[in-house]
Parts: C-alpha cells; structure tokens; sequence
C-alpha cells in the first residue's frame, strides 16, 4: 500500500532556509501528484503547493509564491519543499500528501515533520 | 481569493448525529472531501467526491454537498470521532481548507 515518509524534525534560525523531504512507496507509475500543506500548532491546515510526480509542473499558493520551491527526483520516488527567508511565524508540522491524477482529494499523507524556527 | 467557511465547534451526545457545514460560494458545483485530525496525527480522509467513504471509514460517516454547503453527517457519534475535522475543495487548480472544526463528544 502507498506509504509516505517525511524526514525528522528540524531547528533553524530566522532567514534560514529548511529542505523537507518525503519518500512515496507504492506506487506503481508517477501518476499522481504530492501537495505540501502545513499546521502551526493549534491552528488550521494551510495548503502550500503541488507538484505532479510525472511531469514536474508546479502551482504554489499565493500566500506562500516566490519563498517556498517543491521539487522531486523521480529515481528517488521522493519530492523535497524548500521554504526559504524562516520566519517564527513558519514553525509548524509540515505535510506532505498525494493525490492520484484526476482525482480531487488528498488520500494519503505522510506523518509530519515538525520545522522549529527559533533565535 | 476562495474560503470555505466551518463553524469553530460542535458538540454532540454519544449515539446522537453530529453535522458539521462547510460554506463557500457555488460548493456545490464543486467536489467537497472532508478529513478527521485527532491530535498528534496526520489528516485521514473520511469523505471524498462529495458522498463517498474511502475503505476503512465507518458507515456512520456520510456526506452531502448542494448550493453553497457542504455537509458532513455522523450518525450514531462515538467517542473516538472527537476530533478536528476539516472540508476542501479546489479553486483554480489550488487547494482550500475550511478552518476547521472541533467535534466535541460529550
């Protein structure tokens, strides 16, 4: 079954940059596509961007265009979102999720990674 | 910008159906799913495509969605559906949560 993995916590200084990863298992071909999506603590879900496993085209939320880049290595089966200029706004558990091509929910998410931002 | 729009809490007695709204302009015309985020976890999906429940999700979950809400009906609330559960949708090729709301179980 489709598993996604997320890598660990992480501690950054405000104007820092943090790389999240998440490794996707189970899929048979690239046809889906992976959203990042965040949580401050007791706050909302917030939907950042997504980024279609095939193809690689990309569409970021307003909120979040121009500081925050997803990318993916096929050969990996895993995609990365980097958010750059960390504010302490920016601390949150952040999400990655998979939706399968033409289909509008998100089925699978992977199990959070915490990003600290901190002087 | 599109938003969706959830009442902050609902409360409900164990056995009773708890309804959770989620308001947006023309929803209706959109497909709605819903998540369940218990704390310390990850989202799951309980409802998609407006009316369906992936596999796994009880029967008492069920959806609807017509005008500018979608509503997300649990019948028969047990007390392991206290949880924060959130609807979404698209807008121009971008996702949308509603806010979220707290389903209290007492």
């Amino acid at each position: 079954q489709v598993q996604l993995v997320q890598s660990g916590p992480e501690v950054k200084k405000p104007g820092a940059s943090v790389k999240v990863s998440c490794k996707a298992s189970g899929y048979t071909s690239t046809s889906y596509v992976i959203h990042w999506v965040r949580q401050a603590p007791g706050q909302r879900l917030e939907w950042m961007g997504w980024i279609n496993a095939g193809n690689a085209n990309t569409k970021y939320s307003q909120r979040f265009q121009g500081r925050v880049t997803i990318t993916r290595d096929t050969s990996a089966s895993t995609a990365y979102m980097e958010l750059s200029s960390l504010i302490s706004e920016d601390t949150s558990v952040y999400y990655c999720a998979t939706q399968s091509q033409g289909k509008p929910h998100l089925e699978h998410w992977g199990q959070g990674t915490l990003v600290t931002v901190s002087s | 910008s599109y938003e969706l729009t959830q009442p902050p809490s609902v409360s409900v007695s164990p056995g009773q159906t708890a309804s959770i709204t989620c308001s947006g302009d023309k929803l209706g015309n959109k497909y709605a799913c819903w998540y369940q985020q218990k704390p310390g976890q990850s989202p799951v999906l309980v409802i998609y495509e407006n009316i369906k429940r992936p596999s796994g999700i009880p029967e008492r979950f069920s959806g609807s969605n017509s005008g500018n809400t979608a509503t997300l009906t649990i019948s028969g609330t047990q007390a392991m559906d206290e949880a924060d559960y959130y609807c979404q949708a698209w807008d121009r090729n971008s996702v949308v949560f509603g806010g979220g709301t707290k389903l209290t179980v007492l």
